[in-house]
Formats: structure tokens, C-alpha cells, sequence
């Protein structure tokens, strides 16, 4: 069935290094692609999402990347913070006119300062 | 404007007894979707519906089971519950699907004791 793989299950970085989580996803139908950002104990919030038409987008210090050959996309943090330590989910559409959301297993990333 | 709201917060349920958990999404919302979480397998698509039907269903028993009213509210039921079935349940509201302003609730959390 349709799968999502997400790397690195856990990322340490120090405050101002960039981060880089990276996703590959398997049905090729897939045409959006978000990603989620959960503190602990709050709800998963949508950061930014990017679409299958759309080869890179980037919101502050937030960038994601798309390759759809290759089925792959990327979250990029740049200049951390420590308030950007939390677990970051990716996710990519699928079923019946993308109705769903299938995710990846979370990155937890912590940013030490 | 009210975010997602779930009901109730927190719920403990023993082994064998029928639950139900209540979605008001955002006001002009159609369409709801249910998610379960868990440390061990994150999150997982349990159903979509949209002006009441559902369009999608995810890889769960039958025991797992929703509605959605023409006010679009939704509720989602288990049966028979199993100590597998703690979890966090998410619902998330868009205005057409996952691709456009998806938002999560914070959340049911059932303990099956």
C-alpha cells in the first residue's frame, strides 16, 4: 500500500544551524505534499505545503523541495531556533481525489542553545 | 473564528465498551477527517467525510465507524473497544479536503483500561 518514509527519526542541531528532514513517498498519483509541526502535548499545526506542480517553495526560514521523479521531498530550517524543537511530520495526499493524508513517522528535533 | 473543536478532551474506557467522539470543525467547513495517533505508529487515516458522505475510509476494522451531520459535524464511534485502541484521535476540518487549509483539532485521548 501507499507509504511514507521520513528521516531522520531524531535531529539535534545546535541554535543557528540549519536542519534538513527529507521524506520519500510511493504513489505516484500524490499531488500534495504539507508538513505538520506538533509540540509536545498540542495539536499538529501546518507549517507549509507544496504542491506537485511546484518545485520549491519557502516561507521565512522554512523551505520545503519537491522531486517528483524521484518521489522525494525535503524540509529545510534554517537559523534554528530553540522554539523550533518539537516533532515535524511530512505527509503526502492520497485516495479518491487526494481525500487523505498518508504520514510520515515524525522527526523529532531538538535545538539546543 | 473557533478552531477545530473535539470532544471530550479525555476519555478512559474498559475493555469491551463502545465509545463515541464528537468533531465540530471550522464554521463553513465541509469536509472532516479522523486520525488516529500513537507513539508507535504516528498517524493514521481513519475516514474523510464530505457534505455527509464518506469518501474515503483508511486501513482500520470494522469496529471503527463515523458520520458526519449536514451541519458537518462529525462523530466517530468504536466498538468493542481493545487495549490497542488507546490513542490520540485527531479530527481535521478543510473547507474541500486535505489540500486546502487542513486543521487539526487538539484531540480525544482514550485510554482503554
Amino acid at each position: 500500500g501507499e507509504n511514507v518514509e521520513q528521516h531522520p527519526s531524531t535531529l539535534s542541531v545546535q541554535e543557528g544551524d540549519s536542519a534538513v528532514i527529507k521524506c520519500t513517498y510511493s504513489d505516484s498519483a500524490s499531488n500534495y505534499f504539507p508538513w505538520y509541526k506538533q509540540e509536545l502535548g498540542k495539536r499538529p499545526q501546518l507549517i507549509i505545503d507544496i504542491r506537485s506542480n511546484v518545485g520549491e517553495k519557502k516561507d521565512q526560514r522554512i523551505a520545503v523541495t519537491l522531486n517528483k521523479t524521484a518521489k522525494h521531498f525535503s524540509l529545510h530550517i534554517t537559523e534554528t531556533q530553540p522554539e523550533d524543537s518539537a516533532v515535524y511530520f511530512c505527509a503526502a495526499s492520497i485516495g479518491q481525489a487526494g481525500t487523505a493524508l498518508i504520514f510520515g513517522k515524525g522527526t523529532t528535533l531538538s535545538v539546543s542553545s | 473564528k473557533a478552531g477545530v473543536t473535539q470532544t471530550p478532551r479525555y476519555l478512559i474506557k474498559t475493555r469491551g465498551q463502545q465509545v463515541t467522539l464528537s468533531c465540530s470543525p471550522i464554521s463553513g467547513h465541509r469536509s472532516v477527517s479522523w486520525y488516529q495517533q500513537t507513539p508507535g505508529q504516528g498517524l493514521q487515516f481513519l475516514f474523510e467525510y464530505f457534505s455527509e458522505t464518506q469518501r474515503n475510509k483508511g486501513n482500520f476494522p470494522g469496529r471503527f465507524s463515523g458520520r458526519q451531520f449536514s451541519n458537518s459535524r462529525s462523530e466517530m464511534n468504536v466498538s468493542t473497544l481493545e487495549l490497542g485502541d488507546s490513542a490520540l484521535y485527531l479530527c481535521a476540518s478543510s473547507l474541500s479536503g486535505p489540500g486546502v487549509g487542513y486543521t487539526f483539532g487538539s484531540g480525544t485521548r482514550l485510554t482503554v483500561v
